[in-house]
């Protein structure tokens, strides 16, 4: 059966440091891949977009990559600040009807 | 006021009530969704709407409902709740206009419901 994970311990960083999160996949082959933020009681908020034909993709302090061989993304944000303490949930998807499946999510703290 | 907007936000509810959680949306999209999030466990799929005359199950819809009074309104209902319901669920919607496969989805804030 298909398969997302993420890594479920929070990861812990110093502000400043380039935060990395990883999501892999397993018995899929996505076309593209959301990444989303979620904040504590609230919605999860689209950052990100990446196709299966694009290596790297970047806004602002955010990267992202996919790596399709790997059957991995990684998810990373330089000069990480307080502000950026989330989950961040990643969400392959392998067909244009848009059922994003949905990972776990990894927890970032960032320390001041 | 809030693009998509889920109510009731909080619930408290007995073994074996009906329950109805509704969703409106402003954004003019086509497509609603309803989620469940448990800890750990992520978004599953329960329910999705194309449009006013489309109903699919997801992954995870035994022991639900649900209705699209409207291209704006999709209301998700539990008819007989039972504990393991007791969740966060997040209604959300995309645009079947914008360029595929490029659908961003749209959250509500969530309604926590606590099944005793």
């Amino acid at each position: 059966s298909q398969k997302i994970e993420q890594n479920s311990e929070a990861l812990n960083i110093q502000e400043g440091k380039t935060a990395t999160l990883t999501c892999n996949y397993t018995n899929y082959s996505p076309a593209y891949l959301q990444w989303y933020r979620q904040d504590p009681g609230r919605g999860p908020v689209f950052l990100l977009l990446i196709r299966e034909n694009e290596k790297e993709k970047r806004k602002e302090r955010l990267k992202v990559t996919f790596d399709t061989t790997l059957k991995q993304s990684l998810f990373h944000i330089t000069a990480s600040q307080p502000a950026d303490s989330a989950t961040y949930l990643c969400a392959p998807s392998n067909n244009a009807g848009n059922m994003l499946t949905f990972g776990g999510g990894t927890r970032l703290m960032v320390k001041p | 006021d809030a693009d998509v907007t889920q109510t009731p936000r909080n619930r408290i509810t007995k073994t074996g009530k009906r329950i109805m959680l509704e969703c409106s949306q402003t954004k003019g999209h086509d497509r609603m969704y309803w989620y469940r999030q448990d800890p750990g466990l992520g978004l599953r799929l329960i329910y999705y709407s194309f449009d006013v005359k489309d109903i699919n199950k997801g992954e995870i819809s035994d022991g639900y409902s649900v209705s699209r009074q409207a291209q704006a309104k999709f209301s998700l209902s539990l008819e007989s709740a039972i504990p393991n319901q007791t969740a966060l669920y997040f209604c959300a919607t995309s645009d079947l206009h914008s360029g595929a496969p490029f659908r961003e989805l749209f959250f509500g804030e969530g309604s926590r419901l606590t099944v005793l």
